[in-house]
């Protein structure tokens, strides 16, 4: 069974950048491709961006000038960089599994508060 | 990219069916087979229901169905239960590559 777990600060200052990381186990990250989504408190769900193993990417456009997704294969991780971040940004993030299609498998989220 | 256009909630008595709809565009849930819907309890992470337009995973139970006409994609929802009172999304994969959420539909077994 796959399971996906994100990690990273819960707090990050305004106009800082947010990074978190997510774990894969169960099953390796070289194939399918890999989601970041988030969900704002009380509202509804946003994706953000996805990532192969070969580093092909593929972002939300409106927030392609703000984020970088990676991977490390070696780690079966990756990862999620948000620069300049607002309160706006305040939200649960949530890494996924992408099987062609649907988000199969969802880690557990990992709310990330944007304050001073 | 717009969200897709869900309705904010839908209520039913257990036993009744229900029907949420989404509603995107040719450039979306129009144009592709990759619709999908998600139920969401309260604080927890979001889990699949239906892929593919109309197929259910593997304990998804068949009370559950899925559909598409044109650009509006729908999940059916017979027999309701007490436990089926969620959030639901859909979403859909987009001709840019990239994949697109509904606004959520909150469902009230009464």
């Amino acid at each position: 069974q796959v399971q996906l777990q994100e990690s990273g600060p819960g707090l990050v200052k305004p106009s800082e950048t947010l990074s978190l990381t997510c774990a894969v186990s169960g099953g390796s990250i070289s194939t399918y491709y890999w989601s970041w989504i988030r969900q704002s408190p009380g509202k509804g769900l946003e994706w953000i961006g996805y990532i192969y193993n070969n580093g092909n990417t593929n972002y939300n456009p409106s927030l392609k000038s703000r984020v970088t997704i990676s991977v490390d294969t070696s780690k079966n991780q990756f990862s999620l960089k948000l620069s300049s971040v607002t309160a706006a940004d305040t939200a649960v993030y949530y890494c996924a599994r992408d099987h062609w299609g649907p988000f199969d498998f969802w880690g557990q989220g990992t709310l990330v508060t944007v304050s001073s | 990219q717009s969200a897709l256009t869900q309705p904010a909630s839908v209520s039913g008595s257990p036993g009744q069916s229900i029907t949420i709809s989404c509603t995107g565009t040719s450039s979306d849930v129009g144009g592709y087979k990759y619709v999908s819907w998600y139920q969401q309890y309260p604080g927890k992470a979001p889990k699949l229901m239906i892929y593919e337009v109309s197929n259910r995973p593997s304990g998804v139970p068949d009370r559950f169905s899925g559909s598409k006409s044109g650009n509006t994609a729908s999940l059916t929802i017979s027999g309701l239960q007490a436990e089926d009172e969620a959030d639901y999304y859909c979403s859909s994969y987009t001709t840019s590559s990239t994949y697109v959420f509904g606004t959520g539909t909150k469902v009230t077994v009464l």
